[in-house]
């Protein structure tokens, strides 16, 4: 089975700031790994996602995440926030060579200040 | 537009009642997941359809039930309703029965029972 755990459900950065976001997985095998964003009153839209290949996966709006075996993370980054970033986001999880369903963190709500 | 048809968008009801929710997933997506978002209980997945058949269980009340049509368009049947159903349903869909190449969610129908 795999689980992931989103470390703080709120966190508040400056504008401007270094945004991140922390996620850390278990599975038994290699793991795809997801980050979802959700702003108020919509539905989740995919950021970013590791399958295989580069470690460093680049998404959309200047997001970017880094699959870390060692140490069972895949941290969501972005080095200036912008308050339009201001949403929930949710890191995913399901394993390789399966029919495994996605599973969701229970998300972390970004908060963006002047 | 991510593809995946909601509808209604908002619903109001009284307790008791019953009410049907919709979707139609992204043109070629044969999967189709229904899930529950509430502030208290975050991201719940309720069921799995894959082609027509049933393929994954989640967290669903007996008082809620699902089926997917053979054009793929899925309906999430919610009966007897109660306060605490109050919530945002997401439909999501993917190519394949599962998540290896992430999921498009739909915008979401959010359902108040008063």
């Amino acid at each position: 089975a795999q689980s992931v755990t989103q470390l703080g459900s709120h966190v508040s950065v400056s504008e401007g700031a270094l945004v991140l976001l922390r996620c850390n997985y278990s599975s038994s095998v290699p793991p795809y790994l997801f980050w979802y964003v959700q702003y108020p009153n919509q539905g989740l839209q995919l950021l970013l996602k590791y399958t295989t290949g580069a470690t460093l996966v680049k998404g959309i709006n200047g997001f970017e995440a880094e699959f870390k075996k060692s140490e069972t993370s895949f941290h969501l980054t972005k080095p200036s926030a912008h308050m339009s970033d201001a949403a929930e986001y949710f890191c995913a999880v399901t394993l390789t060579g399966t029919a495994s369903k996605l599973t969701f963190g229970t998300g972390t709500r970004l908060q963006v200040t002047l | 537009d991510s593809g995946v048809t909601q509808t209604p968008k908002h619903l109001i009801t009284a307790t008791g009642q019953r009410v049907t929710l919709r979707c139609s997933p992204r043109s070629g997506d044969l999967s189709v997941y229904w899930y529950q978002q509430s502030l208290d209980q975050g991201l719940q997945f309720l069921i799995q359809y894959y082609n027509g058949e049933e393929r994954a269980k989640g967290n669903i009340l007996e008082r809620f039930s699902a089926q997917q049509f053979p054009d793929l368009h899925s309906e999430l049947n919610l009966s007897s309703l109660e306060l605490g159903d109050s919530a945002l349903y997401f439909c999501a869909s993917s190519v394949e029965g599962h998540g290896a190449y992430g999921y498009t969610f739909g915008s979401g129908t959010r359902l108040t029972v008063v």
